[in-house]
């Protein structure tokens, strides 16, 4: 079956504008994760959706970044007046359970010019 | 200190060598996850363990739980295995990993 989606695969962007990158799960995962990997860095937690549950937001690295997810399918990262620094891969992956494997998205690249 | 520790950070190798990577952590852990990053960024799940050790293919990965350490062994490497090698851990009840800083390797023809 199709695995996690993530789009766009790249986007270039000029400093101040805000960018939405958006993830789609395996079909029927409830949890739902937002990583980065800025580079030569490792992965860092961004954000975690479990169903119904009040997402943990613990990772995000500002106010500037927020995320949702519909329907408790699609999620949306919205990243608002984007700086340089926001330039990373971002990463999503969904499992079909708390603390199940993870299947990772093909990633989102961000680059902030 | 980093809650997961990775070593060696590099490793080259020739084909056909055993080859181990090393995982250590220092917090209580629910799980334990190997995962496999080829260039171009796709990062795939190898292993998932809470103890003792799993074996898929030549790939062989063991936990220790007592000594908060874990290793991932590629038996017969083969250039294909070149890739960064992260080890992960879901401490406690979190719900998120947490990640080493991966091990870049390459294996030689």
């Amino acid at each position: 079956g199709a695995g996690v989606s993530q789009s766009p695969s790249n986007k270039v962007t000029e400093k101040g504008k805000d960018v939405e990158l958006r993830c789609d799960p395996i079909s029927g995962h409830t949890a739902l994760y937002w990583y980065r990997q800025s580079l030569g860095q490792g992965l860092e937690f961004l954000i975690y959706f479990q169903g119904n549950s009040a997402p943990d937001k613990s990772g995000l690295p500002s106010d500037r970044f927020s995320a949702e997810r519909t329907g408790g399918s699609v999620s949306t990262l919205t990243i608002q007046r984007t700086q340089q620094e926001d330039s990373a891969v971002y990463l999503c992956a969904s499992s079909s359970s708390v603390g199940g494997r993870e299947y990772f998205g093909p990633g989102t690249r961000l680059t902030v010019t | 200190k980093n809650e997961v520790e990775q070593s060696p950070q590099n490793l080259t190798a020739q084909e056909g060598e055993f080859i181990t990577i090393n995982c250590s952590y220092s917090v209580g852990i629910s799980a334990l996850h190997w995962l496999q990053q080829h260039p171009g960024g796709g990062i795939v799940s190898l292993f998932m363990l809470s103890s003792g050790k799993k074996k898929h293919g030549r790939l062989i990965a063991t936990i220790n739980i007592q000594e908060k350490h874990s290793s991932l062994h590629i038996t017969a490497s083969h250039p294909r295995d070149s890739a960064v090698y992260i080890c992960a851990v879901r401490s406690g009840s979190a719900r998120q990993l947490t990640f080493g800083s991966g091990t870049q390797l390459t294996v030689l023809p």
